[in-house]
């Protein structure tokens, strides 16, 4: 089992440019998650969503859109970046112990 | 709002020393608790976690916590440091026990010096 991972990496996008993060688990669970990390903040939760067909919106929303394409792939959305979103973006999936399982992260900076 | 908070951003100890890192949560029923660990330019990895079975939980690398009701507390300790260590720890929570997401505290950094 690969858990859950993460495309890209690494991303540099200028203020305005849209992009999509990728998010894949292979763990047959219901609910993912979106988080963002920031120096000092801890990590927040930007959506998530509770099974197939469903998301809802986190603590920091604004500017994201996401997608939950089918039970095993949950997408995060840029339409318009700006400076505000240079983060760390970690997607997560839930088991049925309550255990959240992290993939390794996309940094992402907007110029 | 349920919360968590860690308090001190920043430890520092000597190699060999007790390890104690502290976290509380506001949470009106007992919440589900857990500590992850994430080492420079490395996603979270799990150390341990209160599912409401017994109060002290022994994690991976020698750590434990242990739930303390009465304090709303779930601070992290290990008995002796070591250089490995070294990384930053986040405390969090699942406070309704629905399988909701995690509320995370703001993370403490541990340095450890020989």
């Amino acid at each position: 089992n690969a858990g859950v991972t993460q495309t890209p990496k690494f991303q540099v996008l200028k203020t305005g440019q849209s992009m999509t993060l990728q998010c894949a688990q292979d763990m047959n669970h219901n609910s993912m998650y979106w988080y963002r990390q920031d120096p000092g903040m801890g990590l927040r939760l930007i959506y998530y969503s509770a099974s197939e067909g469903t998301t809802d919106k986190g603590e920091v929303p604004n500017g994201y859109n996401v997608s939950r394409l089918n039970k095993r792939e949950f997408s995060l959305r840029l339409e318009s970046a700006a400076p505000s979103q240079t983060s760390v973006y970690f997607c997560a999936s839930i088991g049925p112990d309550y255990e959240q399982y992290f993939g390794p992260g996309t940094r992402l900076t907007v110029t | 709002a349920q919360s968590v908070t860690q308090l001190g951003s920043h430890v520092s100890v000597s190699e060999g020393a007790l390890v104690l890192l502290r976290c509380n949560y506001s949470s009106s029923v007992p919440p589900y608790l857990f500590w992850y660990v994430q080492y420079p330019n490395q996603g979270l990895q799990l150390l341990l976690k209160y599912t409401s079975a017994a109060t002290l939980v022994k994690g991976i690398n020698g750590f434990e916590a242990e739930f303390k009701k009465s304090e709303t507390s779930f601070h992290l300790t290990k008995p002796s440091a070591h250089m490995s260590d070294a990384a930053e720890y986040f405390c969090a929570v699942i406070p309704n026990q629905a399988g909701t997401a995690l509320i995370f505290g703001k993370g403490t950094t541990l340095s450890v010096s020989s």
